[in-house]
């Protein structure tokens, strides 16, 4: 079955250029996390959707970031300014609802961004 | 803060067992022990979960301590494919706020030689 698929692969962009990343999430799944992982390091995460309503953006590290999910199920994070800080993977997850918080999410292969 | 240990990396040999252990001393009552596992160039892929009882699945065992402060994952057979960071994470709702999102640490490097 298709999983979680994330476009483009792979970006550069000028330092100052904005940025949009798009996430595809598995059919039927309510959940949405957005996370960060810079070179080395476990992904850090960034913002949770429930269907179409962002209901936590704690992790977002600055207001240059922005994050939507109009639909409920496509999602786009969208990067103003950029700076060469932003350079990262940024990795998409959904799962299903999930009450006791423990269901497993489901990762895309990230969109490798890389700021010049 | 992830509150797990893991040794930064492991070796393991083509089709022997491996044991990647993760500490969890603060671990509370309600939260599960979840393993996650990241080949390079791929997102996080889930490999099993568990509270209190040992699991079994088809990826992997996960061995649980009486006391639950620590926990192994592990591998019967490893294979070249199984070279991935391995991510120890606790869930529940001492976790990852009203929602909750993985808190990942630094992960096990496993390498596997043939």
């Amino acid at each position: 079955g298709a999983g979680v698929s994330q476009s483009p692969r792979y970006k550069v962009a000028k330092r100052g250029q904005d940025v949009a990343l798009r996430c595809d999430p598995i059919s039927g799944h309510v959940s949405l996390f957005w996370y960060q992982q810079a070179l080395g390091q476990g992904p850090e995460f960034l913002t949770y959707f429930q269907n179409e309503a962002q209901l936590d953006k704690s992790g977002l590290p600055s207001d240059r970031f922005f994050a939507e999910r109009p639909e409920g199920s496509v999602s786009t994070l969208k990067i103003q300014r950029t700076q060469q800080e932003d350079s990262a993977v940024y990795l998409c997850a959904s799962s299903k609802k999930d009450r006791d918080l423990i269901a497993p999410q489901h990762f895309g292969d990230g969109t490798r961004l890389s700021i010049l | 803060d992830a509150k797990t240990t893991q040794p930064n990396s492991m070796e393991s040999n083509e089709e022997e067992p491996v044991h990647l252990p993760c500490n969890h001393s603060t671990i509370s009552g309600t939260d599960y022990i979840h393993w996650y596992r990241q080949l390079p160039s791929q997102g996080p892929e889930y490999v099993i979960h568990g509270l209190t009882s040992n699991v079994n699945n088809r990826m992997a065992s996960l061995a649980i301590a009486e006391d639950r402060k620590s926990s192994t994952l592990i591998l019967h057979r490893a294979t070249l494919r199984d070279a991935a960071v391995y991510y120890c994470i606790l869930r529940g709702s001492n976790y990852g706020g009203s929602q909750g999102n993985l808190i990942f640490g630094k992960g096990t490097k496993l390498s596997v030689k043939p």
